[in-house]
């Protein structure tokens, strides 16, 4: 089954603890993408991937990494969580920019 | 869980009725347009995409209007049915010229009325 898949789903944490989002897809798909949900302010984007070994900030990347090493993973990376990270994540890939993108089931994260 | 609906718009329906959720984007130079459905809990789920050389496009009861003109995007849903209750979001790619990425609209809540 064609899938972008995330883990863990939840997650609560206390400042400054590093921990790691994992992201896979298995669509064969270039384009790959992370944003978080917060209410009243809609989907953002916080840093994608055109293809492997490429990857640029989006809307609001402060204290988050990523790193696309094989195709199919996207993990997102907190080195230092603060308490305003704390929000509903979504992986996401397309085939290429310009095409569909299909969404993950989202990572609720509480950081305390 | 918690709502990611809070102080959107909100667009009421009668089950059988026909919806239309509007969408006004951003950028001239966008050129594909995206109509995702995010269910509570849920995941954004694509419905239908368009190119800016087209200005319709149907799928299966789902329509999207497209007007350049006025950067207006529409998403028309044929007999509303109760699973179509959820929060929509229309999209816009924008290219390598302005960053390479895909920016949501703020959304819009359908509650459908059985």
């Amino acid at each position: 089954e064609a899938q972008v898949t995330q883990n863990p789903r939840y997650l609560i944490t206390v400042t400054g603890k590093k921990l790691t989002v994992t992201c896979s897809q298995n669509m064969n798909h270039e384009y790959m993408s992370w944003y978080r949900q917060d209410p009243g302010l809609g989907l953002r984007q916080i840093y994608y991937s055109m293809n492997v070994e490429v990857t640029d900030k989006g809307d609001v990347p402060e204290g988050y990494k990523v790193s696309r090493k094989e195709k199919r993973n996207f993990p997102l990376i907190l080195e230092s969580p603060s308490p305003n990270q704390t929000s509903l994540y979504f992986c996401a890939s397309s085939l290429r920019l310009a095409s569909a993108q299909y969404f993950g089931p989202g990572t609720r994260l509480t950081v305390l | 869980g918690e709502s990611v609906g809070l102080h959107l718009p909100t667009l009421s329906v009668q089950e059988g009725d026909n919806s239309i959720i509007n969408c006004a984007y951003s950028n001239s130079a966008s050129d594909y347009f995206i109509w995702y459905k995010q269910e509570s809990g849920k995941g954004p789920q694509f419905i239908i995409d368009i190119r800016s050389n087209m200005d319709k496009r149907q799928g299966q009861r789902v329509t999207v209007l497209l007007n350049k003109t006025v950067k207006h995007l529409s998403l028309q849903i044929a007999a509303t049915q109760p699973g179509d209750s959820a929060v929509y979001f229309c999209a816009e790619i924008l290219d390598w010229e302005y960053g390479n990425k895909l920016v949501f609209g703020a959304g819009t809540i359908l509650r459908v009325k059985s």
